[in-house]
């Protein structure tokens, strides 16, 4: 089985613009998790989704939001991007939601906002 | 918010050696995971131990996990440099789907 994907795997993006990034989750898995990692902050949760549904989400502001599509594959959107916005995004999927030890991540998008 | 806090926050040893990283929680928990962060990139799960399990092997992993005391450990044994990497304990949310991280140990092993 292929793993989990993310594209691009590195991005530039200038204060003020917006960014899209995509998961796409092992083949059958239907839960996606976001991550942000930092220097500062560390590992955060953004948001999970679950058969196109966000289930949970975590302390970010507005500006952090996401979808799922129906072949499970999850984009997440940030706007008005800000210097703090700088970070490795990771994605993780499984198959449940709720069994955060089966999850599989992927290799990350580094983001970096100038 | 951070749940858990890694100690020490770096470690540098010889190839050979066991390292020991501790992780501090803050509330109960059902289980603690470990990961492992190759230079920035993505996470991979190493070993879960749940609250009834005191000790917990896999290769050369040891987890061990104190409820009582809200930490836990985690020993490589016979490190390699294949091992240089960040270390990463892990607890569950109230929800139950997300992952709360502690900061990390950068554990450096060289030749």
């Amino acid at each position: 089985k292929a793993g989990v994907t993310q594209t691009p795997r590195y991005l530039i993006k200038t204060r003020g613009q917006q960014v899209t990034l995509s998961c796409s989750p092992i083949s059958g898995h239907r839960s996606v998790s976001w991550y942000q990692q930092t220097p500062g902050q560390g590992l955060q949760f953004l948001f999970e989704y679950f058969s196109e549904t966000q289930r949970n989400k975590g302390n970010f502001p507005g500006r952090f939001s996401g979808r799922q599509f129906s072949n499970s594959r999850s984009e997440m959107n940030v706007s008005t991007l800000e210097l703090g916005d700088s970070a490795l995004y990771l994605c993780a999927s499984s198959f449940h939601s709720g069994r955060t030890y089966e999850q599989y991540f992927g290799p990350g998008t580094r983001l970096t906002v100038t | 918010s951070q749940q858990g806090e890694e100690d020490p926050q770096a470690l540098s040893i010889q190839e050979g050696e066991n390292a020991t990283m501790n992780c501090s929680y803050k509330t109960s928990i059902n289980n603690l995971q470990w990961y492992r962060q190759n230079s920035g990139r993505g996470l991979v799960h190493l070993i879960l131990i749940r609250s009834n399990e005191r000790e917990k092997h896999s290769g050369r992993l040891r987890v061990t996990l104190d409820t009582s005391k809200k930490s836990s450990s985690l020993l490589i044994t016979a490190s390699r440099a294949a091992d240089t990497a960040s270390y990463f304990c892990a607890t569950d949310d109230q929800a139950g789907t997300a992952l709360i991280f502690g900061k990390g140990t950068t554990l450096s092993v060289s030749s």
